[in-house]
C-alpha cells in the first residue's frame, strides 16, 4: 500500500544550526504534502502546506524563515528548521496522499528533533 | 471556528472491556472525518474516513459511527494491542487543498491484560 516515508528518524543539533527533514511519498505521486509538529502529550498541529513547483502556504503563527520548505518533486518535501532553538524540539511528521484520492492520507513515521 | 473536540483524554480499560470514543466537531460543511491510531513516537495510522451521517465502517474490532455532529470510535472486546492515542481529525480548506486536516487533542487508550 501507499507508504510515507521521513528521514531522518531522529536527529540532534546544536543551537544555532539548521537541520533538514525529508518528507518522501514512495510509491505515489504527491502534489500536497503537510507539515505538522506535535509536542509531547500534544494533538498534531499544521505548520505548513507543501506545494510542488510553488511556495509553501504557512499557518498562522509559522515563521517561514525559519521552517524552510522545498517540494523539489512529486515525491519529495524537505522542511528545513534554521537556526534551530531548543524550543524548536518537537516531533513532525509529513502527511500525503495520492492524487487524486482524498479518501486516505497517509503520515509519515515522524522525526524527533532534539535542539541541544 | 472550526474545531475537533475529543474526549475522554484517556480511557483505562480491561481487556474485553468494550468501550466508545468521542469526537465532535463543528465545521461548516464537512469533507471527511479522520480516525488515526498512534502509538507512541510514531506516525498517525489511517483507520477510517467518514463521510456522511449515518456512515459506519468496521476493521476488526474498531467500529466508527458518524452523525451530524459527532463521530463515535467503538472498541469492541478490546487487547493490551489496541493501547494507543486514537486521534480524530477533519478535512479543511477547499477542494483545491484536499488533504489538509485538523485535529482534535485524542483520546489515549491503555488496555490492561
Amino acid at each position: 500500500g501507499a507508504v510515507v516515508s521521513q528521514h531522518p528518524s531522529w536527529v540532534i543539533c546544536k543551537s544555532g544550526t539548521s537541520v533538514k527533514i525529508e518528507c518522501r511519498s514512495l510509491d505515489f505521486q504527491a502534489t500536497t504534502m503537510f507539515w505538522y509538529r506535535q509536542f509531547p502529550k500534544q494533538s498534531l498541529m499544521l505548520m505548513a502546506t507543501s506545494n510542488e513547483g510553488s511556495k509553501a502556504t504557512y499557518e498562522q503563527g509559522v515563521e517561514k524563515d525559519k521552517f524552510l520548505i522545498n517540494h523539489a518533486s512529486l515525491t519529495l518535501s524537505t522542511l528545513t528548521v534554521t537556526s534551530a532553538h531548543p524550543e524548536d524540539s518537537s516531533f513532525y511528521i509529513c502527511s500525503a496522499s495520492p492524487q487524486g484520492s482524498g479518501n486516505t492520507i497517509y503520515f509519515g513515521e515522524g522525526s524527533w528533533l532534539t535542539v541541544v | 471556528e472550526d474545531q475537533v473536540t475529543q474526549s475522554p483524554e484517556a480511557l483505562r480499560l480491561q481487556e474485553g472491556e468494550s468501550s466508545s470514543l468521542n469526537c465532535s466537531y463543528t465545521v461548516s460543511g464537512l469533507r471527511g472525518l479522520f480516525w488515526y491510531r498512534q502509538d507512541p513516537g510514531k506516525g498517525p495510522e489511517f483507520l477510517f474516513t467518514l463521510y456522511s451521517a449515518g456512515e459506519e465502517k468496521e476493521k476488526e474490532r474498531l467500529k466508527a459511527t458518524l452523525t451530524k455532529k459527532e463521530s463515535f470510535l467503538h472498541i469492541t472486546a478490546p487487547k493490551p494491542e489496541d493501547s494507543a492515542t486514537y486521534l480524530c481529525a477533519v478535512r479543511l480548506g477547499p477542494p483545491s487543498n484536499d488533504y489538509k486536516l485538523s485535529f482534535g487533542a485524542g483520546t489515549t487508550v491503555t488496555v490492561r491484560a
